[in-house]
């Protein structure tokens, strides 16, 4: 079974561009998450979809951020106009059960993101 | 608010060596904890997690951990270290607000000595 998978692994962008990161959940999982982290801090929650359904977007950092995922599969987050302050790592998650505590998450490995 | 609090951004231990990775949390709730590990260029894969059930869980790769609400801790510890459990570890909890989201330590990264 095919984990999480992100596009791209690395994006290097001037300041004021756009870019889109994309996230392909595990195949039957309808959650998925973004979280972000930036150089030497600690990962952070950004938001949760349900379905196609945004389910908490509390971590969203301003609106420069959009995330959508249409149909319920794959996810994307668009940053415009992408800031120094945006650089990091976003990974993705996806899981099968948001209404348990315990629901492992699983990851996927990141999309590095530098803004010059 | 819950939180987690690793100890250590780096740590270094010889091969064979006892592996011990800090991890304190502060919860007003029965918490739910988790260890993932950060191999290079990979995603985060759970090592292990706490769900109330027993106290020492045993994870992958020999790993475990214990959990102590006295201390409110939840360290990893592995008996003998191998080179190829160089990598970075996260301690994260999940919180409820509305759904349920992980609020992760600052991670530690573990070097393995020969």
């Amino acid at each position: 079974e095919a984990g999480v998978t992100q596009f791209p692994s690395h994006s290097v962008i001037e300041k004021g561009q756009t870019v889109t990161l994309r996230c392909d959940p595990i195949s039957g999982h309808d959650n998925l998450y973004w979280y972000r982290r930036v150089m030497g801090k600690e990962i952070k929650f950004l938001l949760h979809f349900v379905k196609e359904s945004k389910q908490d977007e509390s971590g969203m950092p301003n609106n420069r951020f959009l995330a959508e995922r249409t149909g319920g599969t794959y996810s994307t987050l668009k940053v415009q106009p992408a800031e120094l302050e945006d650089s990091g790592v976003y990974f993705c998650a996806s899981s099968q059960d948001s209404g348990v505590s315990t629901d492992t998450q699983y990851f996927g490995p990141g999309t590095r993101l530098t803004v010059l | 608010a819950q939180s987690v609090t690793q100890l250590g951004s780096h740590v270094s231990v010889s091969e064979g060596a006892l592996v011990l990775l800090r991890c304190n949390y502060s919860s007003s709730v029965p918490p739910y904890l988790f260890w993932y590990v950060q191999y290079p260029n990979q995603g985060l894969q759970l090592l292990l997690k706490y769900t109330s059930a027993a106290t020492l869980v045993k994870g992958i790769n020999g790993f475990e951990a214990e959990f102590k609400k006295s201390e409110t801790s939840f360290h990893l510890t592995k008996p003998s270290a191998h080179m190829s459990d160089a990598a970075e570890y996260f301690c994260a909890v999940s919180v409820y607000s509305g759904t349920y989201k992980y609020i992760f330590g600052t991670g530690t990264r573990l070097k393995v000595l020969a």
